[in-house]
């Protein structure tokens, strides 16, 4: 059981770059989510996906999009990278997005946009 | 969402209690109040949450004021690997979101 995985770990990409991040659970969880963490600062939600099939924004989700491939992967695509998207992203899972339940988290992807 | 208020940071001697205090005076009656820790370059992970009664559980004991509107993480003997920042969060379902603020950076000294 490993949890949530992400991939890559590091990446480095000059701007105008596209890329995808890549994150799968494998609780059978319904909710997934994306959120970003610049330095010294708390996590913010760019996009979430309550269930397989859907997928809604977050408090910060310019400049990206998702997919909810099945119903164990969400990726996050950058479709033309710019510097202030240098941060830390890390992906959540949880089983139906309800108040009392627990988010589980990936190790996370350090990205730098040069 | 409602709005918490942590101390930026505190410092603990190891194997000695820490209680984290965290003020949500907007907090709704449906929210439940959680806690994540995140450790030096790691993900945040769950520590405890509860509604409106005091909680235990095998990493912390969560207490809760009568009027809901502030909340204690007690950590009963701190170790060097409980070293992390600590979040306290209302979390509402309908917004389907853990909302981050700054946390309270938790210093452990041997």
């Amino acid at each position: 059981n490993a949890g949530v995985t992400q991939t890559p770990k590091f990446q480095v990409l000059k701007t105008g770059q596209s890329m995808t991040l890549q994150c799968a659970q494998d609780m059978n969880h319904n909710s997934m989510y994306w959120y970003r963490q610049d330095p010294g600062m708390g996590l913010r939600l760019i996009y979430y996906s309550a269930s397989e099939g859907t997928t809604d924004k977050g408090e910060v989700p310019n400049g990206y999009n998702v997919s909810r491939l099945n119903k164990r992967e969400f990726s996050l695509r950058l479709e033309s990278a710019a510097p202030s998207q240098t941060s830390v992203y890390f992906c959540a899972s949880t089983g139906q997005g309800r108040e009392w339940e627990t988010q589980y988290f990936g190790p996370g992807t350090r990205l730098l946009v040069l | 969402d409602a709005k918490t208020t942590q101390p930026n940071s505190m410092e603990s001697n190891e194997e000695e209690p820490v209680h984290l205090p965290c003020n949500h005076s907007t907090i709704s009656g449906t929210d439940y109040i959680h806690w994540y820790r995140q450790l030096p370059s790691q993900g945040p992970e769950y520590v405890i949450h509860g509604l409106t009664s005091n909680v235990n559980n095998r990493m912390a004991s969560l207490a809760i004021a009568e009027d809901r509107k502030s909340s204690t993480l007690i950590l009963h003997r701190a170790t060097l690997r409980d070293a992390a920042v600590y979040y306290c969060i209302p979390f509402k379902a309908a917004g389907n979101k853990l909302t981050f603020g700054g946390g309270t950076r938790v210093l452990v000294k041997p």
